[in-house]
């Protein structure tokens, strides 16, 4: 069975913070990587792709270790608005196509 | 900005009832999946339809569960006769195409309440 595991939170941490979450895969065979944001009951939004060893986008670094089979995300400079679940993604190709395995997801509460 | 939308936001049925809930994907993608997620739990895959076919579906979608394209727009999901333990948001997706297949973009979900 395809397992993604995360930390569940929550991270409580002030605006400004540096947070980063942690997530394990069991697909040794994946290839490419996921983080997905979601706010409460509102549909999973995609965050980050990580193809390679890693990716930055602005406050948002995403990076892999393929031989640990980890995969991490660290906010920087953290804003209020960025409270949500952050949810780890990887795709199961097995079949061919383009099933995604989900997380359990992190919470994250930024706190003026 | 495109984006995925659905139809109802929210549907209460009683069990034993057919439902059905409808998506517009994406104008330009060619992939489109069904998701569901019960109340507190984790996203679950049900159903990917590519060039108007299932290409892969989960355990759950069972043969009360069936997909359709009916036009070139919508794109639906049908519960013949759906349980309580059917109640959960359902999310439509879509993605561009083959090599971007993992970047998929939700709507914004169906919240289904069987009673």
């Amino acid at each position: 069975r395809k397992e993604v595991e995360q930390d569940p939170g929550p991270f409580n941490v002030p605006e400004g913070a540096t947070v980063a979450f942690n997530c394990t895969y069991s697909n040794s065979a994946s290839q490419s990587f996921f983080w997905y944001r979601q706010d409460c009951r509102k549909e999973p939004k995609l965050l980050m792709s990580v193809y390679s060893s890693g990716n930055e986008d602005g406050r948002f670094t995403a990076q892999l270790n393929r031989a640990s089979q980890y995969i991490s995300l660290l906010i920087r400079d953290s804003k209020l608005s960025d409270s949500a679940t952050y949810l780890c993604v990887v795709p199961d190709y097995s079949g061919g196509y383009n099933k995604l395995i989900f997380g359990a997801g992190t919470r994250l509460a930024v706190h003026p | 900005e495109p984006e995925v939308t659905q139809t109802p936001s929210h549907q209460v049925t009683q069990m034993g009832q057919e439902v059905i809930l409808r998506c517009v994907p994406i104008s330009n993608h060619l992939y489109f999946y069904w998701y569901r997620q019960i109340l507190g739990q984790k996203v679950e895959f049900l159903v990917s339809f590519y060039n108007n076919e299932i290409s892969e579906k989960s355990e759950i979608f069972d043969d009360q569960f069936s997909v359709e394209r009916p036009d070139g727009s919508n794109f639906t999901l049908k519960i013949r006769s759906t349980k309580l333990e059917d109640s959960a948001m359902y999310f439509c997706a879509s993605s561009e195409n083959f090599s971007r297949r993992g970047e998929q973009y939700f709507g914004p979900g169906t919240r289904l309440t069987v009673t």
